[in-house]
Order: structure tokens, then sequence, then C-alpha cells
């Protein structure tokens, strides 16, 4: 069974950066599409990124296009996202997850918090 | 993009209620559309793919159906684990992906 642990969250002041790790554990093969998705207090899942297996294809949300980048490391079995000029509205529970179901995520991580504020 | 518009965004109701969900995409998605279950200080749990695909280890009153642009979710017998709050994801295109700003199933 794969199992997804995030790590790297924090207190960061607006205008810096943070890079988040995700590792996978468990696999038996690469893993497919990884994401990663945040839920802001109070608020709802909010897709932010995903990455094809072998790294080349990277997409994202229209909210973190230009400060954020998603990047793997396959022979580490991880997925890692730099955020760069966080703002306030970037705080949130970060979650690593897997699209194994063709793009639905089949498997989580538990989270990270990240939080901007001064 | 693709927009997803849920409702309700709040449901009231009792153990061994019937309930549905729906989920609107605002162009066809065709069938590639997830629910998710979430409570708070967990992860998110699938629980349907592919529209109306259950996921393995999901209890069988939990249901899906639709295509294109309207979708349901179905808990036949609600149970007590089942409050939570669902959300239904599109993944049309790996180059963006949309979740439905959700609904939380409480207690009545």
């Amino acid at each position: 069974e794969v199992q997804l642990v995030e790590s790297g969250g924090g207190l960061v002041q607006p205008g810096g950066s943070l890079r988040l790790s995700c590792v996978a554990s468990g696999l038996t093969t690469t893993t497919p599409w990884m994401s990663w998705v945040r839920q802001a207090p109070g608020k709802g899942l909010e897709w932010v990124a995903n990455i094809g297996q072998d790294g080349s294809a990277t997409y994202y949300g229209d909210s973190v296009k230009g400060r954020f980048t998603i990047s793997r490391d396959n022979a580490q079995n991880s997925v890692y996202l730099q955020m760069d000029y966080l703002r306030g509205d970037d705080t949130a529970v970060f979650y690593c997850a897997q699209g194994g179901r063709a793009g639905a995520f089949d498997v989580w991580g538990q989270g990270t918090v990240v939080t901007v504020s001064s | 993009d693709i927009q997803m518009t849920q409702s309700p965004s709040t449901l009231s109701a009792s153990v061994g209620d019937r309930i549905t969900i729906t989920c609107r995409a605002s162009q066809n998605i065709n069938t590639w559309l997830a629910w998710y279950q979430h409570k708070p200080g967990g992860a998110p749990k699938l629980l349907i793919h592919k529209a109306s695909n259950l996921e393995s280890g999901v209890p069988s009153r939990f249901s899906g159906g639709g295509s294109g642009t309207e979708f349901t979710l179905t808990i036949s017998c609600l149970q007590p684990d089942d409050f939570a709050t669902y959300y239904c994801q599109q993944y049309n295109t790996y180059s963006h992906f949309t979740f439905g700003g959700g609904t939380k199933v409480e207690m009545k």
C-alpha cells in the first residue's frame, strides 16, 4: 500500500519562500501523475499543481501560476513544491496526492500546514 | 477553465436517510468525475472515480452517477460515520483540475 508523507510546512513572512516535500513509500512502480492540493482555513479543496510521471509535464492552478514550481525525483520517490512570493491567501494545509485513477486522487498524505504572516 | 458547482452546500439529515448531492460542470467532462469524503483533521478519501466506479473498500451504500455535465453522489442509508464534507472533482484534462465547493452533511 502506498503512503505519502509531506514535510516542509511552517510560518513564513509575506514575500518569502518555502519548499514542501512529499515522500512515497510502499511502492512497486514509479508513481503516476502526482499533485498538490490545498485547503485554506474555512474553505474548500483547491487543486494547486500536477506533474507527470517523468516530470516533463507540469500544470498549475491560476492562483499559483508563476509563483509555485512542482518537481519530482523518481529515484527518491519524492515530489516537491517550491513556493515563492508567498501571500497571506496562500495560508493553507497542503496535501500531496497520487493520481492513480487516471487523475482521480486515490492516495493522499496527511497534509502540512503553511502559514504566511508577518 | 471548467467550473464545478455543487449543491446543496449544507445538507441536514438523520441516520438511515437516503441523500443525494449534485455536481454540475460548466462544460462536458464525459465521466471524468470523482467524489471525495473529507473529515476535519484528516486527509480526503476517494469514494467514486470515473463518475460511477466505487473505490475499493468503500461501502456499497455510496453510489455515483451521471455523465457530461450533471453528476450525483447518493448515500442510500446514512450511517453515523458518513457525517462529513463531500467534494466532487473534475479531471477531464491534466492541465486543469477543479473541485466543487463542497457539501457539508450534518446531523439534523
